[in-house]
């Protein structure tokens, strides 16, 4: 099993574009969350979902929009990035048999 | 904001030496999670307590929890240069029974163990 990936590992985005950041898990995991870290931080909970078509917002979901359309894939939209939203990006599932998850390595966000 | 508030922020010890975290947080709980974070790395769940749990060992792991001060601590035996990295604790919220993963983390301890 690849576990959790996220693509891209890194990218640098201008103020005002839009990208998505990809999620995907290979373990049929129902339960997946976005989180963001900064500097000196924890990680704070972005969006997290328990099913395909089931989505909720998490601490920080102001400028994210996800779905989930699959049990696999979750992806997070940022739909006009700006300089707050420099951060790294993980992305988590775990089944719902138990509590503890998995994380991905991380996307490294850049807004200039 | 954060639910977990944990000390110290840094840590820096010798081979073998012990090494004890702490980790407070302010709401009920279903469970505490610990996790470990490489530099540069996703973090990897290293050791899970139960809100009705006192203790709970793993290898060279020892976790406490005390529902009553809520508050944890993370001890490392015998502690490798290999245990350099970021420790985070998780607390996972009580919602009726059911945890739907909605974790909310401490800003972590640095631990530097010099060989």
């Amino acid at each position: 099993n690849a576990g959790v990936t996220q693509t891209p590992k890194f990218q640098v985005l201008k103020t005002g574009q839009s990208m998505t950041l990809q999620c995907a898990q290979d373990m049929n995991h129902e339960y997946m969350s976005w989180y963001r870290q900064d500097p000196g931080m924890g990680l704070r909970l972005i969006h997290y979902s328990v099913g395909a078509g089931i989505t909720d917002q998490g601490e920080v979901p102001n400028g994210y929009n996800v779905s989930r359309s699959t049990t696999e894939d979750f992806p997070l939209r940022l739909l006009s990035a700006a300089p707050s939203q420099t951060s790294v990006y993980f992305c988590a599932s775990r089944p719902t048999s138990r509590y503890e998850q998995y994380f991905g390595p991380g996307t490294r966000l850049t807004v200039t | 904001s954060q639910q977990g508030e944990e000390d110290p922020q840094a840590l820096s010890i010798q081979e073998g030496e012990n090494a004890t975290m702490n980790c407070s947080y302010k709401t009920s709980i279903n469970n505490l999670q610990w996790y470990r974070q490489n530099s540069g790395r996703g973090l990897v769940h290293l050791i899970l307590i139960r809100s009705n749990e006192r203790e709970k060992h793993s290898g060279r792991l020892r976790v406490t929890l005390d529902t009553s001060k809520k508050s944890s601590s993370l001890l490392i035996t015998a502690s490798r240069a290999a245990d350099t990295a970021s420790y985070f604790c998780a607390t996972d919220p009580r919602a009726g029974g059911t945890s739907y993963g909605k974790l909310t983390f401490g800003q972590g301890t640095i631990l530097t163990v010099h060989p």
